[in-house]
């Protein structure tokens, strides 16, 4: 138990569907991180909220829409997704944005049909 | 552009056996080094090395940082079959101090 969970572990959606993902932290951190890792490709960060404000968008594409309604949730709306987006999503905390280390959920599997 | 880069790619050894897996980075403005054991799940956190020579230690694993040459390794010893993992190295840069990971060692111990 590492103190992140996520929700749901597994999702299967088709390209024109909507969906969310979500993310709850119960270690009273501030700042809080969207990851993608793909098969055979190393984790690549995609947001960073600190205090429910956007600080960091790694060039995402906009058919992924973070919202961050306070310090302990974080969400990930998707719609419109491609195949090339079926991944693992982690969800991290950290105390301070930047402040190691970083506490991961156990993901969300995405599978884009 | 950042780099961190992890060797080998993949492992297989005995239970007992000692294994030695490599990071090596080049990037801007070094902060530190992190070590993160994933199993199915979510990647928990082992060490985090911001000094050169000092060795860190859990049990059975420890971890050095070289950062004259750039490269850190993790040490497990006595393995076992739990240890059977893919370990991740991240580093974090002054700016932001966000982190840049590796792709990862996939370990896999035998009985």
């Amino acid at each position: 138990e590492t103190g992140v969970t996520q929700t749901p572990r597994h999702l299967v959606m088709g390209m024109t569907n909507k969906k969310s993902l979500k993310c709850e932290q119960h270690l009273g951190h501030n700042a809080m991180y969207w990851y993608k890792q793909s098969a055979k490709k190393p984790l690549e960060l995609m947001f960073v909220y600190s205090l429910e404000e956007r600080v960091e968008n790694n060039s995402v594409p906009s058919r992924f829409s973070p919202e961050c309604p306070n310090s302990s949730h974080l969400f990930l709306h998707l719609h419109t997704l491609q195949p090339e987006d079926s991944a693992l999503y982690l969800c991290a905390s950290s105390q301070e944005m930047g402040r190691q280390p970083q506490h991961f959920g156990d993901g969300t599997r995405l599978s884009i049909l | 552009e950042d780099k961190v880069v992890q060797s080998p790619l993949s492992l297989v050894v005995h239970e007992g056996d000692t294994v030695t897996l490599n990071c090596s980075y080049e990037v801007t403005n070094f902060r530190s080094l992190l070590w993160y054991k994933q199993e199915k799940k979510a990647p928990t956190f082992l060490f985090m090395l911001t000094s050169s020579g000092i060795e860190k230690k859990s049990g059975r694993l420890s971890s050095i940082l070289d950062k004259k040459e750039l490269f850190s390794i993790l040490n497990i010893t006595a393995t076992q079959t739990g240890d059977s993992a893919v370990y991740l190295c991240a580093v974090a840069l002054n700016a932001g101090n966000m982190l840049t990971f590796g792709g990862g060692t996939r370990l896999m111990v035998k009985p």
